[in-house]
């Protein structure tokens, strides 16, 4: 059961470099989202998807950008990294009125 | 959006001793409620979900939780600590953006429980 899964796990980029951040379920779950979490600050939403080609802004939006073509995967993308992104990444998927399935992370550093 | 607070950003237990954490939430309406735990560089996994079926809720590695409309109070607890249990516990409960919350959640600050032998 791979469950939701995030690649990569591990990133450091330099300030004003591009990344993508790639989530893939194998739920068949319709609503997926992505996190970031900082210390003491739990987990705030960034972007969300409830459906193939549908994205909708979250909490914490500003800076990011995702797409969803395909039902299985979410993307999250930085087109100019800054300091303060650096965090923690989460990925999680579900279905209405049912908790989240989280993927493992991406931790990513900007210097 | 409704919120969710978690009263101690650290609690330390000795091994065998009872675990509380907790969970007070902001809503006018009966909520969703779920308790998360996080173990170090994992992802979160749910530990229990309230959804007005029971107030008292049984989820997996013996921990429990009680929901008190009265106390707008979902109180995470487990009777006897395990080393196991170490890790950083989250309350969450759904978003109400105009009815319509797609599953969005909101998170407390965290818990840390650490368990001392």
């Amino acid at each position: 059961n791979a469950g939701v899964t995030q690649t990569p796990k591990f990133r450091v980029l330099k300030t004003g470099q591009s990344m993508t951040l790639l989530c893939a379920q194998d739920m068949n779950h319709e609503y997926m989202y992505w996190y970031r979490q900082d210390p003491g600050m739990g987990l705030r939403l960034i972007h969300y998807s409830v459906g193939e080609g549908t994205t909708a802004k979250g909490e914490v939006p500003d800076g990011y950008n995702v797409s969803r073509l395909k039902k299985q995967n979410f993307l999250l993308g930085l087109e100019s990294a800054a300091p303060s992104q650096t965090s923690v990444y989460f990925c999680a998927s579900g279905d209405p009125g049912e908790p989240q399935h989280f993927g493992d992370g991406t931790r990513l550093s900007i210097l | 959006a409704q919120s969710v607070t978690q009263l101690g950003s650290h609690v330390s237990v000795s091994e065998g001793a009872l675990v509380l954490l907790r969970c007070n939430y902001s809503s006018s309406v009966p909520p969703y409620l779920f308790w998360y735990v996080q173990y170090p560089n994992q992802g979160l996994q749910l530990l229990l979900k309230y959804t007005s079926a029971a107030t008292l809720v049984k989820g997996i590695n013996g921990f429990e939780a009680e929901f008190k409309k009265s106390e707008t109070s979902f109180h995470l607890t487990k009777p006897s600590a395990h080393m196991s249990d170490a890790a950083e516990y989250f309350c969450a409960n759904p978003w109400n953006a105009g009815g319509t919350s797609y599953g969005k959640l909101t998170f407390g600050q965290g818990t840390i429980l650490t368990v001392h032998p």
